[in-house]
């Protein structure tokens, strides 16, 4: 079935030591979304692809980066984990031609110890 | 700025019960907005609206816009143990090349049996 995947679903990295998180979607969608998502509060979005083209949120952290090498995968890069950015990220994606709806994928729940 | 409220914040109810759930915005170029369904993990696609005073329905699930009055609410009849879940609304702004969502707070409701 067509579907937008994370990898890993749960990880477990230490204070400062590098993570990346990767989404991949069968779906051919132009457009690919990142959000993050802390207990208890509604999506965050970081930033998001469209085509190639790179689209940063005004008070996205320098610390997160990303990554699209081609219409199927897009990473989410932490350069220096802090206890604050354990969160679930989603990753989402559209297809911008014919829809407004996002489709998002399972997350990956990210824990910094 | 953009916003989208939802209420309320939580909401318990027991099986066999009817709710309904609002979400009212105050975006600039609106395009659509969606109803989303968030268990414990991503959230899951229900609803796009975009003309006002069309009911969406799907099983027990129906939905309706107001552009003229910004709202929008989200029906559950008969309500079953398995609607449990937070139910969150966003907007689309821009839509076309780019899009993102503006996402409400969310409400939590929990059904008991």
């Amino acid at each position: 079935d067509a579907m937008v995947i994370q990898n890993p679903r749960y990880q477990v990295t230490q204070f400062g030591k590098p993570v990346t998180l990767s989404c991949s979607q069968t779906l051919n969608h132009n457009v690919m979304y990142w959000y993050q998502q802390k207990s208890s509060q509604a999506p965050k979005l970081l930033f998001h692809y469209y085509d190639k083209d790179f689209n940063n949120e005004a008070d996205t952290p320098d610390n997160f980066q990303s990554r699209r090498p081609n219409t199927s995968f897009c990473f989410l890069d932490i350069r220096s984990p802090g206890l604050g950015d354990a969160a679930m990220y989603l990753c989402a994606t559209r297809d911008s031609l014919n829809t407004d709806t996002q489709y998002f994928g399972p997350g990956t729940r990210l824990t910094v110890l | 700025e953009d916003k989208v409220v939802q209420s309320p914040l939580s909401l318990v109810v027991h099986e066999g019960d009817t709710v309904t759930l609002n979400c009212s915005y105050e975006v600039t170029n609106f395009r659509s907005l969606l109803w989303y369904k968030q268990e414990k993990k991503a959230p899951t696609f229900l609803f796009m609206l975009t003309s006002s005073g069309i009911e969406k329905k799907s099983g027990r699930l129906s939905s309706i816009l107001d552009k003229k009055e910004l709202f929008s609410i989200l029906n559950i009849t008969a309500t079953q143990t398995g609607d449990s879940a937070v139910y969150l609304c966003a907007t689309d702004l821009y839509g076309g090349s780019q899009g993102n969502l503006i996402f409400g707070k969310g409400t939590k409701l929990s059904v008991k049996p």
